[in-house]
Formats: C-alpha cells, sequence, structure tokens
C-alpha cells in the first residue's frame, strides 16, 4: 500500500520560533497534498491544499504568512508554523492523493504534534 | 455548503456485539463519502469509501457501510466488535473543487468492554 511519512512526529518549541514539518510520500508521486490541523477531542481541519510547483490554497481563516507550504518535488511537501505560539498547538496531519487509473485515493500520515511552550 | 454530521460523540459496545455509527451528510450533487479509523496519536486509516454503484460497501476490517441519499445518510456497521475496534472514527465527504480535498463529521469515540 501507499505509504505518506509525516516529520517529526513530536515537536516542542518555544513561543516565537518556527517549526518545519515534513510530509512525504514514500513508494508514489504525490502532486496534490493536504494539511489538516486537528485540535484535541476535534475533528480535522482542512488547512490548505498544497500542489507542486505552484502556489498553495489555504482555506478561508488560515494565515498564510503564518503556515507556510511548500511543495518543492513530488514526493514532499512542508508545513512551516512561523513565530509559533500556545494558540498553534495541535495535531497537524498531511495526506497525499495518489493518481490512480480510474480514482485517485488520498492516503494521510501519522500525524505531528506539535506543542508550543 | 458541504457538512457530515455524526450525532453520537461516544459510543461503548461490548465486545462481541454489533456496532452502527451513524453519519449524515450535506451536499448537493451525489457525495464521495468515506470512513476513517483514528487511534489515540495516530493518523487515519481509510476503512471504506463510496463512489457510486452499489449502495453497501464493505471495506477493512470487517466494516460495511450503506449509502441512503434518500436519508442523505452513510452508516457505518460491524455485525461483532472486537476490542481492538476502540478508536476514534471519521466520517468524510469530498469538498467541492478538489477530489481528495475532505471535510470531516467531529468524530465518533467508541469504546469496547471485555
Amino acid at each position: 500500500g501507499a505509504v505518506v511519512s509525516q516529520h517529526p512526529s513530536r515537536v516542542i518549541c518555544k513561543s516565537g520560533t518556527s517549526v518545519k514539518i515534513e510530509c512525504r510520500s514514500l513508494d508514489f508521486q504525490a502532486t496534490t497534498m493536504f494539511w489538516y490541523r486537528q485540535f484535541p477531542k476535534q475533528s480535522l481541519m482542512l488547512m490548505a491544499t498544497s500542489n507542486e510547483g505552484s502556489k498553495a490554497t489555504y482555506e478561508q481563516g488560515v494565515e498564510k504568512d503564518k503556515f507556510l507550504i511548500n511543495h518543492a518535488s513530488l514526493t514532499l511537501s512542508t508545513l512551516t508554523v512561523t513565530s509559533a505560539h500556545p494558540e498553534d498547538s495541535s495535531f497537524y496531519i498531511c495526506s497525499a492523493e495518489r493518481g490512480g487509473t480510474f480514482v485517485t485515493e488520498a492516503f494521510f500520515g501519522q500525524g505531528t504534534r506539535l506543542t508550543v511552550v | 455548503a458541504q457538512s457530515v454530521t455524526q450525532p453520537d460523540i461516544h459510543i461503548t459496545v461490548s465486545e462481541g456485539a454489533s456496532l452502527e455509527l451513524r453519519c449524515n451528510y450535506s451536499y448537493g450533487a451525489t457525495p464521495y463519502l468515506f470512513w476513517y479509523v483514528q487511534s489515540p496519536g495516530q493518523g487515519l486509516q481509510l476503512l471504506l469509501k463510496y463512489f457510486s454503484g452499489d449502495t453497501l460497501v464493505q471495506g477493512i476490517k470487517g466494516f460495511e457501510a450503506e449509502f441512503k441519499r434518500s436519508q442523505s445518510s452513510f452508516n457505518l456497521r460491524k455485525p461483532s466488535v472486537h476490542w481492538s475496534d476502540a478508536a476514534e472514527y471519521f466520517c468524510a465527504v469530498e469538498a467541492t473543487g478538489g477530489y481528495n480535498k475532505l471535510i470531516f463529521g467531529a468524530g465518533t469515540r467508541l469504546a469496547v468492554h471485555p
């Protein structure tokens, strides 16, 4: 099956610093990746759609200057939380879209728990 | 706008009992519907999906779901629950403008008693 890997799985950072989260499709090429955010005991909220070689498309209410997304290759998308604050603490999950003969399917990474202190 | 409602926040069943998790959606056209399972601190695993055709969909781990257009529902079922099924379950619908851009329900946390 298709594997999507996120790194790191957990990160603690100081308020005001930046944190980069990587999302890699290990055995397939993903022209499109998605970044979600999940608050404790809540559902996943789509933050942005990341397209290889172009700018990400952000959902309404998501600050693009705070959550920088780069999709530099067909197997890697990165989410950088800039000038992190405690309210940015959350579980971030990416998914990568794999194309198929008839239909595509998205595969999720294992998530990254960010804690800002 | 599309939306997904999972009315049950938390469900507890005994091991071996049957299970049904409810999901209702709001979508103008024929939706693409998904059920995912999430273990604590983990990502999501796809259980099953509905695109078209047979309204009863079989998934992994013995789960199935039935699409009922008249009720705007896509309930997840399993005839006999195992202790390892304890997890969070999310129903999702494809969002307009992106095939795998998903809108998730709030989730249902399943606890299984031995």
